[in-house]
């Protein structure tokens, strides 16, 4: 079983929808939580970091479910340039990375 | 300010080779951490430093090998690669240890 579970998708979406990614992780003893964006052929950039109690940042929702083990990440009004795959992280002593969720946004 | 440098951007090698890949870490920052990232995967940790000393390692042969200098640069080596070894390999640096910023990556391809 991977560390960190997402399913990879692709996700196709039109331009305005809401889309949810969720991922799990396996040690519950993990301590910190992220979401980092990567482009095509780039490097992963942090997007926000994930709290139990959740976290907003614009249209960028964040949530922490420690009994279940489970991270979500929620995009509001989705945009053409949020087109990326994301990745789920969490941090045990070192950052563990799932393997990505393609997001598309089509117009 | 300057983000984390790293060079060369890309790099062609024959198996059997060795390379050495560079890291500028943030202003301020104490800690690099490399990873492996291959098509359709996750980065994967590969070892992190802090004030010159490893301070992990992930699962990588002991092909795999990295230092960190006094002003907090690092390099990774690779001896004797394989073609399996042909990833884009990323360095990240961090003032704590779990908030990580990355720097463009190395594309090394082995042929």
């Amino acid at each position: 079983r991977k560390e960190v579970e997402q399913d990879p998708g692709p996700f196709n979406v039109p331009e305005g929808a809401t889309v949810a990614f969720n991922c799990t992780y396996s040690n519950s003893a993990s301590q910190s939580f992220f979401w980092y964006r990567q482009d095509c052929r780039k490097e992963p950039k942090l997007l926000m970091s994930v709290y139990s109690s959740g976290n907003e940042d614009g249209r960028f929702t964040a949530q922490l479910n420690r009994a279940s083990q489970y991270i979500s990440l929620l995009i509001r009004d989705s945009k053409l340039s949020d087109s990326a795959t994301y990745l789920c992280v969490v941090y045990t002593g070192k950052l563990i990375f799932g393997q990505g969720t393609t997001l598309q946004v089509k117009p | 300010d300057a983000g984390v440098t790293q060079s060369p951007t890309h790099l062609i090698k024959t198996r059997g080779q060795h390379v050495t890949l560079r890291c500028s870490p943030i202003s301020g920052h104490k800690s690099v951490s490399w990873y492996q990232q291959v098509l359709g995967q996750g980065p994967q940790f590969i070892f992190q430093y802090y004030e010159k000393e490893e301070r992990g390692r992930g699962n990588f042969p002991d092909r795999f090998s990295a230092r960190q200098f006094p002003n907090y640069s690092s390099e990774l080596n690779v001896n004797a690669l394989l073609l399996g070894d042909s990833a884009l390999y990323l360095c990240a640096s961090s003032f704590g240890f779990s908030e990580q910023f990355f720097g463009p990556g190395t594309r090394l391809t082995v042929l």
